[in-house]
This record gives C-alpha cells, sequence and structure tokens, in this order.
C-alpha cells in the first residue's frame, strides 16, 4: 500500500512563496500512476490545485495556474508544489494524493496545516 | 468552471436509516463523479467511483447513481461509522468539489 507523506513549512509571509513536498513509500513515483495536491479551507472546502505524471504532464487549476508550479524528483521518490504570491485566502491544509487508474483521488497523505500570516 | 452544488449540508439521522444525498453538476460531466468520506482531522477516502463504482474495501451498504448532471449517494442502514461529511467531485474536466454534506446524530 502506498504512503504519502507531506511537508514544508507551517507559516509563510503574505506575498511570500508557500513550498511543500509529498514523499512517496510503498510504491515508485515512475508508476503510471498521476500525483496531486488538493487544499482544504474552511472557506472555500475541497479544491484541486494541480496534478502531475512523471513523464512530465501537468494539469493545474484554472484559478490558482499562474501562482502553481508541479513538479516530480524521481531520484527521491517525491513531488512538490510550490504556490506563489500567498494571501491569508492560501491558508489551508494541504493534501498531496495518489491518482487511482481511473484517475480518482485514490491514496493520501495525512495533510498539512499551512497558515500564511505576517 | 463546473460547478457542483450537493444537498443537503447537513443531514440528522439515526442508526438504520437509508440516507441520500445528492450532488448537481452545472454541465454534464457524463459518469465522471467520485463521492469521499471525511472525518474530523482526516483526510478524505474515496467510497465511489465513475459515479456507482464501489471502491475496493467499501461496504456494500454504499451506493451511488446518476449521470450527466445528478447524482446519489446512498447508504442503506447508517452505522455508527458513517457519521462524517461526504463530497462529491467530478473529474469530466479538471476536478471540482461538492461543498459537502455532514451527517450527523439525530
Amino acid at each position: 500500500q502506498v504512503q504519502l507523506q507531506e511537508s514544508g513549512p507551517g507559516l509563510v509571509k503574505p506575498s511570500g512563496t508557500l513550498s511543500l513536498t509529498c514523499v512517496v513509500s510503498g510504491g515508485s513515483i515512475s508508476s503510471s500512476n498521476w500525483w496531486s495536491w488538493v487544499r482544504q479551507s474552511p472557506g472555500k472546502g475541497l479544491e484541486w490545485i494541480a496534478e502531475i505524471h512523471h513523464s512530465g504532464s501537468i494539469n493545474r487549476n484554472p484559478s490558482l495556474k499562474s501562482r502553481v508550479t508541479i513538479s516530480v524528483d524521481k531520484s527521491k521518490n517525491q513531488f512538490s508544489l510550490t504556490l506563489s504570491s500567498v494571501t491569508a485566502a492560501d491558508t489551508a491544509v494541504y493534501y498531496c494524493a495518489r491518482l487511482t487508474t481511473t484517475m480518482v483521488l485514490g491514496d493520501w497523505g495525512q495533510g498539512t496545516l499551512v497558515i500564511v500570516s505576517s | 468552471d463546473t460547478q457542483m452544488t450537493q444537498s443537503p449540508s447537513t443531514l440528522s439521522a439515526s442508526v438504520g436509516d437509508r440516507v441520500t444525498i445528492t450532488c448537481r453538476a452545472s454541465q454534464s460531466i457524463s459518469s465522471y463523479l467520485a463521492w469521499y468520506q471525511q472525518k474530523p482531522g482526516k483526510a478524505p477516502k474515496l467510497l465511489i467511483y465513475k459515479a456507482s463504482s464501489l471502491q475496493s474495501g467499501v461496504p456494500s451498504r454504499f451506493s451511488g447513481s446518476g449521470s450527466g448532471t445528478e447524482f446519489t449517494l446512498t447508504i442503506s442502514s447508517l452505522q455508527p461509522d458513517d457519521f462524517a461529511t461526504y463530497y462529491c467531485q467530478q473529474y469530466n474536466r479538471y476536478r471540482t468539489f461538492g461543498q459537502g454534506t455532514k451527517v450527523e446524530i439525530k
């Protein structure tokens, strides 16, 4: 069973850049799966951010596209998210997840809370 | 953007009740609809995909139906472990979640 673990700073200053990493264990990030980021805030519920395939194919939420970078590091079996120009509205629990072969969010990390505040 | 609207927002029910949650899409999404269960402090858990396919390991009391723009999640006999928040999510184009339905104890 694949396991995912998010890590990154829990506090980011407004206008700064949020950077998170998801380490994958129990499976290879170079498998046929896609890998995704989802966030959850009290005000906006669950929001899909972006997803990536190890081949380099990427899909991004159009509402966040200009601020989102997603990447894969095969050597470390992990993938990462950066979100630039953050505001308080980006405060949320951020989850990484693996898509199943049927392209739904099948395995999730435990989530990491990121607060945007000075 | 495809908007997803769930109803009701909150549902009060008792153990053994049959429970139905509705999810409507702002445009047709074919059968590209998933349902998730989330408990406080935990990540969502996949229950149903492709509108009606039960994820492996999920109890058969959970079922999904619908296509196009209207979908339902049914719990045939509510169990104590089922009190949680349920989300629908379309994956026809990008991914959008509904706002959630909290199933609470009556």
